[in-house]
């Protein structure tokens, strides 16, 4: 069964230091592969998404992902995090087909230290 | 490009009435439409498929006569919870996905705000 995992329920860094926020899933093939981002209250918003050719994805807000086939992987990376960017982080895959349904992992939520 | 919008955003009713949300894609056509419902401090769980002109498919345990699903255009759904109880509360989210998104098609969702419902 397609399942995604997102290790780190809550995850603080510093502003200005780097980020990586993991993800994980299990599927039989290659999935399409998404990153969204939810502030309180709010609905999700599209960081990047990953469907075929270069596995390092380029997304809004400075983010970037990459694809890992050998280790089933697709984190979430910043190279210097914002105030701004504390949120709910949410991977997800779907299958490559015409339903376009989703699987969200569980979350991790990022805290910015001034 | 690619904004959905969600009406209303916040929404109180007394419990037994019933509550219609509408999820509606500003600038694409929507030929699919999934609604969730996400609890505090939790995932997304997806509650139905919509595609315009059919039927919505249900997931499982999901009360399809409590929560209907309407989506008779390419740019409007609704959801109506129907007799709605405390236990409805949460918060509800739309997404479409469209033929005419480029860079993604029908495999790329884009999510409206939400909308709160508490029943009292």
């Amino acid at each position: 069964a397609q399942s995604v995992t997102q290790p780190d329920i809550h995850i603080t860094v510093s502003e200005g230091a780097s980020l990586e926020l993991r993800c994980n899933y299990s599927y039989g093939a290659t999935p399409y592969l998404f990153w969204y981002v939810q502030s309180p209250g709010q609905g999700l918003q599209l960081l990047l998404k990953y469907f075929s050719g270069d596995t390092l994805v380029q997304g809004i807000k400075g983010f970037e992902a990459e694809f890992k086939r050998s280790q089933s992987s697709f984190n979430l990376r910043k190279p210097s995090v914002h105030w701004s960017d504390a949120a709910e982080y949410f991977c997800a895959v779907g299958a490559p087909s015409n339903t376009g349904k989703l699987i969200f992992g569980q979350g991790t939520t990022l805290q910015v230290k001034p | 490009g690619a904004v959905v919008s969600q009406h209303p955003s916040r929404v109180i009713c007394k419990s037994g009435t019933s509550v219609k949300i509408e999820c509606r894609s500003l600038d694409f056509q929507a030929t699919t439409m999934f609604w969730y419902r996400q609890f505090p401090k939790q995932s997304l769980m997806l509650m139905a498929t919509s595609n315009e002109g059919s039927k919505a498919t249900y997931e499982q345990g999901v009360e399809k006569d409590k929560f209907l699903i309407n989506h008779a255009s390419l740019t409007l759904s609704t959801l109506t919870v129907t007799s709605a109880h405390p236990e409805d509360s949460s918060f509800y989210i739309c997404s479409a996905s469209g033929w005419a998104l480029a860079g993604g098609g029908t495999d790329t969702q884009y999510f409206g705000p939400g909308t709160r419902l508490t029943v009292l």
